[in-house]
């Protein structure tokens, strides 16, 4: 079984540039929320996305947009990024029936210079 | 309101004894509070979780304590392990939706 995937491990870009993240929920899961986590800091909720819509947004900028598909996984996208969105982009999966508890991918470290 | 506030912020502990990581909240709208364990360069790791409804909860070496009228959560690592170092976030969070973590707590378990 699976779990929460993402793509890709590292990523170098600079500031300006645009930025694409990758995730797939852990099997039977049906609900992605994406967490910025800076370093030495415990991960900031960016939004959660459930039927292929946006159900929850924390406090980001326009900036930060995602996009759910219909097998459930999940894209991150971060325009005109700038030197401070420098961090670990985590994903977690739920599911909408089975509970509370979210579960982390691996993450993708993000290094904008 | 949001807020998780976690501490220490480092601890360390000798192999064997007790580890013991605190966090408050104020949302009282807050019914899941998660232990995440995360080690370098991974995800946060689930490790256990409680509701409100209950005071502690245990799963093998690792019990949570929640007081709900203070508003106070803790972690309580037994027989502390060189494994167990890594970095122990809490969290709360409504129904499903998002989780708001504390700001971390670096452990060392010195053999």
């Amino acid at each position: 079984d699976a779990g929460v995937t993402q793509s890709p491990t590292h990523l170098i870009k600079t500031r300006g540039q645009q930025v694409t993240l990758r995730c797939s929920p852990k099997s039977g899961h049906d609900t992605v929320s994406w967490y910025q986590q800076a370093l030495g800091q415990g991960p900031q909720f960016i939004f959660q996305y459930y039927e292929e819509e946006e159900r929850q947004r924390g406090n980001f900028p326009d900036r930060f947009s995602g996009h759910q598909f219909p097998n459930y996984s999940s894209e991150l996208n971060v325009n005109a990024l700038l030197l401070g969105d420098s961090a670990l982009y985590l994903c977690a999966s739920s599911s909408a029936k089975g509970g509370e508890t979210q579960y982390f991918g691996p993450g993708t470290r993000l290094l904008v210079l | 309101q949001q807020q998780v506030k976690q501490s220490p912020q480092s601890l360390i502990v000798q192999k064997g004894g007790i580890s013991i990581i605190n966090c408050a909240y104020e949302n009282t709208a807050f019914d899941y509070f998660p232990w995440y364990q995360q080690f370098p360069g991974k995800g946060p790791a689930l490790l256990i979780a409680i509701r409100p409804d209950v005071s502690e909860k245990k799963e093998g070496r690792f019990t949570i304590s929640f007081n709900k009228s203070a508003k106070q959560f803790s972690l309580h690592i037994m027989d502390s392990q060189p494994g167990d170092s890594a970095t122990y976030f809490c969290a709360a969070s409504i129904a499903v939706q998002k989780l708001v973590f504390g700001q971390g707590t670096r452990l060392t378990i010195n053999p």
